[in-house]
Parts: structure tokens; sequence; C-alpha cells
């Protein structure tokens, strides 16, 4: 069984840019959590999708959305990079979401120059 | 607003030498707290789930615990490769509640 792929693995963009980072699910699970990964502030949540539908979003500003596709699959969209937005990108996906254990991808490494 | 400390921020042992992982959290009302294992350039892999204070659950040579207001990972006689920073997260209670995590644990032991 395949594991939850992030796409792409590195990505390097400059102040002012936007971004968009994939993340495919495990077949069958309907949840896509996105957590930001920094070494000061640890995993920070981002958003949940279920079943395309945003079921729950974190203290992010604006800049910062995200959408579910009927495949399950998702994207996260960051416009007007700033300094601050590099981080590592966390996917994590589960058949329901609450309460349960998550599967977690390997991240897309973001630096923003 | 939930909050999770973990302790130490990092530690170092020898194999074989046992400690213990701090988790300490403040909830509203808990649904689950949890705890990851995270390698260098991968992403958590989970390792427990517990539920409700006095549960313990095992795994080789962890063993986590839970009270009303902190969680440990016991590592008995580690080995190398359990070097990797551990993470917990709590989840509260209530409709499509986020799990929020602690800043992790980096263990390291030498052989």
């Amino acid at each position: 069984k395949a594991g939850v792929t992030q796409t792409p693995r590195y990505l390097i963009k400059t102040r002012g840019q936007q971004v968009t980072l994939s993340c495919s699910p495990i077949s069958g699970h309907r949840s896509v959590s996105w957590y930001q990964q920094t070494p000061g502030q640890g995993l920070q949540f981002l958003f949940e999708y279920f079943s395309e539908t945003q079921r729950n979003k974190g203290n992010f500003p604006g800049r910062f959305s995200g959408r579910q596709f009927s495949n399950s699959r998702s994207e996260m969209n960051v416009s007007t990079l700033e300094l601050g937005d590099s981080a590592l990108y966390l996917c994590a996906s589960s058949l329901q979401g609450a309460g349960e254990k998550l599967f977690f991808g390997s991240g897309t490494q973001l630096s923003v120059l | 607003e939930d909050q999770v400390t973990q302790s130490p921020e990092a530690l170092r042992l020898q194999e074989g030498e046992s400690s213990s992982l701090n988790c300490s959290y403040t909830v509203s009302g808990l649904r689950g707290l949890f705890w990851y294992r995270q390698d260098p350039g991968k992403g958590p892999e989970f390792l427990f789930t517990l539920y409700s204070a006095g549960e313990e659950k095992e795994k080789e040579r962890l063993k986590a615990t839970l009270t009303k207001k902190e969680s440990f990972l016991h590592i008995t006689a580690p080995k190398p490769e359990d070097s990797a920073t551990y993470l917990c997260a709590v989840q509260a209670t209530g409709a499509n509640s986020k799990l929020t995590f602690g800043k992790g644990i980096t263990l390291s032991v030498r052989p």
C-alpha cells in the first residue's frame, strides 16, 4: 500500500512569489491535514480537509489556503511569500480524521530567499 | 487553548541506559494523546494513542503511560536505532478538533 506522497520534495522561492504544494493521501483516506514544521515553533496545524470541505483551520494568515479534490488529493497554496514561511510542510492523511492516527508524508522543504 | 510541553528538549543516552521522556499537557477535555517518532528528513511516524488516565501501551522497548496532566514515554535499554525526535500531541474533545503538538524531544543513543 503506497504511503502519503508529497511533491515537490524541495522548493526554493523568493519573497513575494506564490507556491503550490501537492499531497496524495493513502488510498481510501478521506481526511487530509497540513502542518508547518519549524525548529522554533515545532509542528503547527494549518488546516484539515475531509471530502473536499475544509473542516478545521489553524491560526495562520489568509495567505495560506488549501483545497481537496474529489479523489482526496490535496493542494496548499501560499501567496506573497515571506522569509518566515521557510519551513517543512507536512501533509497527513487518515480515514476519518478526528481521533485517528495520522500517516505523514516526508514533507516539502520550502526555502524563501 | 490547548498546550503541550515536552521535556527535556534533548537527551543523550548510552546504549542500554533506560530513561523517560515527559509530555505535560493542558486541554479542555482529552479525546486522545498521541506519540510519534520522527527521523531526520522524514515525516512523523505513529507510535501510540492513549485515551484515559491510567492507560499504558507498549511496543518493543517503548512504553507510554498517561495521567490527567502528563504522559511519559519510557525507553528501556535503548539502542542506537532508537535515536530520533519524539513528538507528543493532544486532541481535545469536540467535533473536528485539531491536533496540538509539542516541540519534540531529540533523543540520541550512543553505542
